[in-house]
């Protein structure tokens, strides 16, 4: 159980384009979802924190106008990077959670990650 | 605040000997503290956590932890490294906020050598 998937696994496109990465929980509801970003060879730095049908908390330093998160209902999130750079090319990992604010002992569930590389 | 560092960025280890990984934490109260797999273009997998109750825990693969308060220490053991060990762990300790969040460590990487 607590089976977190996303998608696409990897992704190469052109600087300036708009990538989606999908993160959904297949089952169980997620009113939690939080986005990671993993440079290499680097550790997991937190970008924000989701909570189903409310806007997202962002990490001070992360612009949120750069990475845009929807979290429309109980079983996806959405991250997406607008308007992308080279510099933007990381491996993005999300995890999720069935309880929100306040439910912090629940486990959270990972999923694969998404290697997102911009030329 | 809450945080965690990892002694070791490397730890290279012949296959069938034990694996130490350490982790330091920091914190004002009593940590949850966690310790994560991560294999090659992979997402992370639970090994184990702390939360107060043994201070001895053991997680799945045959690995350990320790948590010490006294040297304010949560490290990771295995009598016997397999070839599948080796991967990138993670020492991470939850922030006490209301979300929850995770403190992650830098990480480290383990070698086995055959």
């Amino acid at each position: 159980g607590a089976v977190v998937s996303q998608h696409p696994s990897r992704v190469i496109c052109k600087s300036g384009t708009s990538v989606k990465i999908e993160c959904r929980s297949l089952d169980f509801q997620a009113t939690t979802m939080f986005w990671y970003r993993q440079f290499p060879k680097q550790s997991l730095m937190l970008m924000a924190t989701s909570n189903e049908g409310s806007k997202a908390t962002y990490e001070q330093g992360v612009e949120k106008d750069k990475f845009l998160i929807n979290h429309a209902s109980l079983t996806l999130s959405t991250l997406t990077v607008t308007s992308a750079h080279p510099e933007d090319s990381s491996f993005y990992i999300c995890s999720a959670r069935a309880g929100g604010e306040h439910y912090s002992n629940q486990p959270q569930h990972f999923g694969d990650g998404t290697r997102l590389s911009i030329l | 605040a809450q945080s965690v560092t990892q002694l070791d960025s490397h730890v290279s280890v012949s296959e069938g000997t034990p694996v130490l990984l350490r982790c330091n934490y920091s914190s004002s109260y009593s940590p949850s503290l966690f310790w994560y797999v991560q294999h090659p273009n992979k997402g992370l997998q639970l090994l184990l956590k702390y939360t107060s109750a043994a201070t001895l825990v053991k997680g799945i693969n045959g690995f350990e932890a320790e948590f010490k308060k006294s040297e304010t220490s949560f490290h990771l053991t295995k009598p016997s490294a397999h070839m599948s060990d080796a991967a990138e762990y993670f020492c991470v300790v939850r922030v006490t906020d209301s979300w929850g969040k995770l403190q992650f460590g830098a990480g480290t990487q383990v070698v086995v050598t055959p």
